[in-house]
């Protein structure tokens, strides 16, 4: 059964750009969600998709939005980048989310320049 | 911002010796919890979770344990090999769908 896949793997954006990362569950999964990772903050949750609505909210401005297709199937944008947008993206599906196992895909790194 | 404290952020262990990584968790109402390895370079890998009704849970080499008075989760290996060596996070699940908080990570490394 093929993981969670995350594309593209890494991106290199100026300031003031848009950036669109997409993520592939894992299948048979409905619960996709989105972490940022940075050295300074750790992982932090940004926002959670289930059957195609947006089903938690973290604590990250606007500029960052998502959403999650009718396979499941789910994409980010961050609108208006910044320096300190740069980070590692990860996206974990699970099979309904609350207490249920979560998987990881590898992360697309973003660095803003 | 949110965060479930770790109480060490670096352990180093020889091989074949034991590892213990502890985290606090600090909502009482969190009822679900995963362990996660992380390499350089990768995502987060699943090794075990636990739910609150539950005090401990076996896997293959780990044992998690839950304390829920104190509010505390600890990650055993038995017999530590160097593939160990990692970051090892722990996550809770708060009853809010899908989101989970974790702590900020433990490295572990395991000298030959």
């Amino acid at each position: 059964k093929a993981g969670v896949t995350q594309t593209p793997r890494y991106l290199i954006k100026t300031r003031g750009q848009q950036v669109t990362l997409s993520c592939s569950p894992i299948s048979g999964h409905r619960s996709v969600s989105w972490y940022q990772q940075t050295p300074g903050q750790g992982l932090q949750f940004l926002f959670e998709y289930f059957s195609e609505t947006q089903r938690n909210k973290g604590n990250f401005p606007g500029r960052f939005s998502g959403r999650q297709f009718s396979n499941s199937r789910s994409e980010m944008n961050v609108s208006t980048l910044e320096l300190g947008d740069s980070a590692l993206y990860l996206c974990a599906s699970s099979f309904s989310g609350e207490g249920t196992e979560a998987f990881f895909g590898q992360g697309t790194r973003l660095t803003v320049v | 911002g949110e965060n479930v404290g770790l109480h060490l952020p670096t352990l180093s262990v020889q091989e074949g010796d034991n590892s213990i990584i502890n985290c606090a968790y600090s909502n009482s109402a969190s009822d679900y919890f995963i362990w996660y390895k992380q390499e350089s370079g990768k995502g987060p890998q699943f090794i075990i979770d636990i739910r609150s009704n539950m005090d401990k849970r076996q896997g293959q080499r780990v044992t998690v344990l839950l304390n829920k008075t104190v509010k505390h989760l600890s990650l055993q290996i038995a017999a530590t090999q160097p593939g160990d060596s990692a970051v090892y996070f722990c996550a809770e699940n708060v009853n809010q769908g899908g989101k989970l908080i974790f702590g900020q990570g433990t490295e572990l490394s395991v000298k030959p």
